[in-house]
């Protein structure tokens, strides 16, 4: 069954350092979503992509945060100068259609800000 | 603000019993309505997605989706240890879904 593939696995960081965030999406998906679970609390939407561009982006996602889909198969999740509130999950999902028809998650990366 | 609301648990429910799930959302506008089982330090997993009024089954599992109460139930039968987990209801509208906080459920051998 295709998945969507996270990388790292889990990152430890400095505060003030750039992460970057890496996702394989599902090869023949279109739409690609970043969300964030900080630990004991819900998962939260971060952003949304479609066509090269960002589609939807939640009051969480500041300037601290950009994406990118540098080729035609990563998508990736920057975060410019971490701060330690920035310590969740994060997980990427894909799908086909629109209306979370087909949504697959990411096992998600485990960011550690110390 | 778009609200899933979820009784946070634990359930606790023996082995073969029938567990339900509740969920409420606070948007009319939602469109689209699933569920998700999560185990701790995992992603989300669908179980299963409901569109429109009415049950839908799927082998051990029933969701119920009521959208003029707005609400969304999720019935495990047979419930068995393996089942233990959180339940996340999440609800869409257009391009993003809001999650609930989960329901975390224990299944007693």
């Amino acid at each position: 069954e295709p998945e969507v593939t996270q990388t790292p696995s889990h990152q430890v960081t400095q505060m003030g350092q750039e992460v970057i965030l890496r996702c394989v999406p599902i090869s023949n998906h279109l739409y690609f979503y970043w969300y964030r679970q900080i630990l004991g609390q819900k998962v939260e939407f971060l952003v949304s992509f479609y066509n090269n561009e960002i589609s939807e982006k939640s009051e969480i996602f500041d300037d601290q945060f950009s994406v990118e889909r540098p080729d035609g198969s990563n998508f990736t999740l920057k975060i410019r100068s971490t701060k330690l509130e920035d310590s969740a999950m994060y997980f990427c999902a894909s799908s086909d259609r629109a209306e979370g028809y087909g949504y697959t998650f990411g096992s998600g990366t485990r960011l550690t800000v110390v | 603000q778009k609200e899933v609301e979820q009784n946070s648990g634990p359930l606790s429910v023996p082995e073969g019993a029938i567990a339900s799930l509740n969920c409420t959302y606070s948007d009319r506008g939602s469109q689209s309505f699933f569920w998700y089982r999560q185990y701790s330090g995992k992603s989300p997993e669908l179980i299963m997605s409901i569109y429109s009024n009415g049950d839908k089954e799927d082998g051990r599992f029933t969701a119920q989706l009521n959208k003029a109460s707005q609400y969304v139930s999720l019935l495990i039968r047979d419930s068995q240890p393996s089942d233990s987990a959180t339940y996340l209801c999440a609800v869409t509208n257009f391009n993003k879904f809001y999650f609930g906080s989960g329901t975390k459920l224990n299944v007693k051998p």
